[in-house]
């Protein structure tokens, strides 16, 4: 079956930049699917950060745009994020997710990874 | 953006009970309209797609139902397993989740 696994830092310092990357097995990151990331902070909803094709073409929260870029690694069949500038504002779990061809909506997620900032 | 919000944010019903709970787009999204169900400390379980389309796996005693940019998620017969946060989602255009509705059990 599907399954996502998140990894990267857990502890990120204010202004630094925040990395994560996501393992995918049992699908192919080039299948007809897109691949994304949701975030929630602490005791609060989910938000929507971005996603991209295989292709390289993607598509971003714009209340995030200026600070997020993901990546695909054909070759090692994952994805990544990186976040800027961070502040405690960014503190969240965050989650991959498969995007079922890219219309019907997010059916496999990680277990999520929780990312603090702070110094 | 499309902006997506929910109602109620709680509330409270008995084991057997009908829950309702709607979710309005800012703006006609078709039937891009999907659903998840987020338990305690887990992560978001997809359970409906295209408005009313359950995800394999998930029982029958949710439905949901809508167009445009009104849109109902059901659960016929309230269970105690089914205490959690749910959120709608569009997919119309790029992603945003509703704000989320808490369901406690009385």
């Amino acid at each position: 079956q599907v399954q996502l696994q998140e990894s990267g830092p857990g502890l990120v310092k204010p202004s630094g930049t925040l990395s994560l990357t996501c393992g995918v097995s049992g699908d192919s990151i080039i299948s007809s699917n897109w691949w994304g990331w949701v975030r929630q902070p602490p005791g609060k909803g989910l938000e929507w950060i971005g996603e991209i094709y295989h292709s390289g073409s993607s598509n971003y929260n714009p209340s995030l745009k200026s600070r997020v870029t993901i990546s695909v690694d054909k070759s090692k069949n994952q994805f990544s994020l990186r976040l800027g500038s961070v502040t405690a504002a960014d503190t969240a779990v965050y989650y991959c997710v498969r995007d079922a061809q890219g219309t019907v909506g997010f059916d496999h997620w990680g277990q999520g990874a929780l990312v603090t900032v702070s110094s | 953006d499309i902006q997506m919000t929910q109602s109620p944010s709680s509330l409270s019903a008995s084991v057997g009970d009908r829950v309702t709970i709607t979710c309005r787009a800012s703006q006609n999204i078709n039937s891009y309209l999907s659903w998840y169900q987020q338990k305690p400390g887990k992560a978001p379980k997809f359970l409906i797609y295209g408005v009313s389309s359950l995800q394999s796996g998930v029982p029958s005693r949710f439905s949901g139902s809508g167009s445009g940019t009104n849109f109902t998620l059901t659960i016929s017969s309230l269970q105690p397993e089914d205490l959690a946060t749910y959120y709608c989602q569009q997919t119309y255009s790029r992603r945003t989740f509703g704000q989320g509705t808490k369901v406690e059990i009385k």
